[in-house]
């Protein structure tokens, strides 16, 4: 049971690339959340999926978009990358919206 | 605007003493609420869960809530050099079409053995 799944663990970037950080979860949630944290701001919403099918934006959304390819899987892609995206990036998951939620281990992303 | 504060610490506890984190929040509705600990370098994990008032425990970890001062605090009793962390407030609104859970920013504890 391997909880929540994301890919890449570190990933360089320079300005104006783009990229899909992967998430996948098989504990069966129906909620899934992609988060951003920052030094002195804290974990800050991107985007989240109630359920499978609906996507809604967060407190940070812009620059992003989201994937929820199925109950399992929820992506986020930069299409154009930007020094100020350089963070920790986290995928997490819950049973339903706003209950605990399980985190992956993380991406540290750095645009150059 | 919802809004989590916790103070940043460093919260500096010995070894074998009890820590007390702290959490106010702003909206007078939420529900439920968490208590995160994350490691440098780490994933946040989850603590505890409270949902009513009053205090819940778990081995070592005690949860308050206080919804009518707004108020959420963890406490850990015999603490541990292994406890020095950062610990993340978060909480959500029942019902809400909104944003998820909202976090504090952490305070960051330090236990000195």
């Amino acid at each position: 049971n391997a909880g929540v799944t994301q890919t890449p663990k570190f990933q360089v970037l320079k300005t104006g690339q783009s990229m899909t950080l992967q998430c996948a979860q098989d504990m069966n949630h129906n909620s899934m959340y992609w988060y951003r944290q920052d030094p002195g701001m804290g974990l800050r919403l991107i985007y989240y999926s109630a359920s499978e099918g609906t996507t809604d934006k967060g407190e940070v959304p812009n620059g992003y978009n989201v994937s929820r390819l199925n109950k399992r899987e929820f992506s986020l892609r930069l299409e154009s990358a930007a020094p100020s995206q350089t963070s920790v990036y986290f995928c997490a998951s819950s049973l339903d919206k706003d209950e605990k939620l399980f985190f992956g281990s993380g991406t540290q992303l750095s645009v150059l | 605007q919802k809004e989590v504060e916790q103070n940043s610490g460093p919260l500096s506890v010995p070894e074998g003493a009890i820590a007390s984190l702290n959490c106010t929040y702003s909206d007078r509705v939420s529900q439920s609420f968490f208590w995160y600990r994350q490691y440098s370098g780490k994933s946040p994990e989850l603590i505890m869960s409270i949902y009513s008032n009053g205090d819940k425990e778990d081995g070592r970890f005690t949860a308050q809530l206080n919804k009518a001062s707004q108020y959420v605090s963890l406490l850990i009793r015999d603490s541990q050099p292994s406890d020095s962390a950062t610990y993340l407030c978060a909480v959500n609104i029942a019902g809400g079409g909104a944003d998820g859970l909202t976090f504090g920013k952490g305070t960051h504890l330090i236990i000195q053995p």
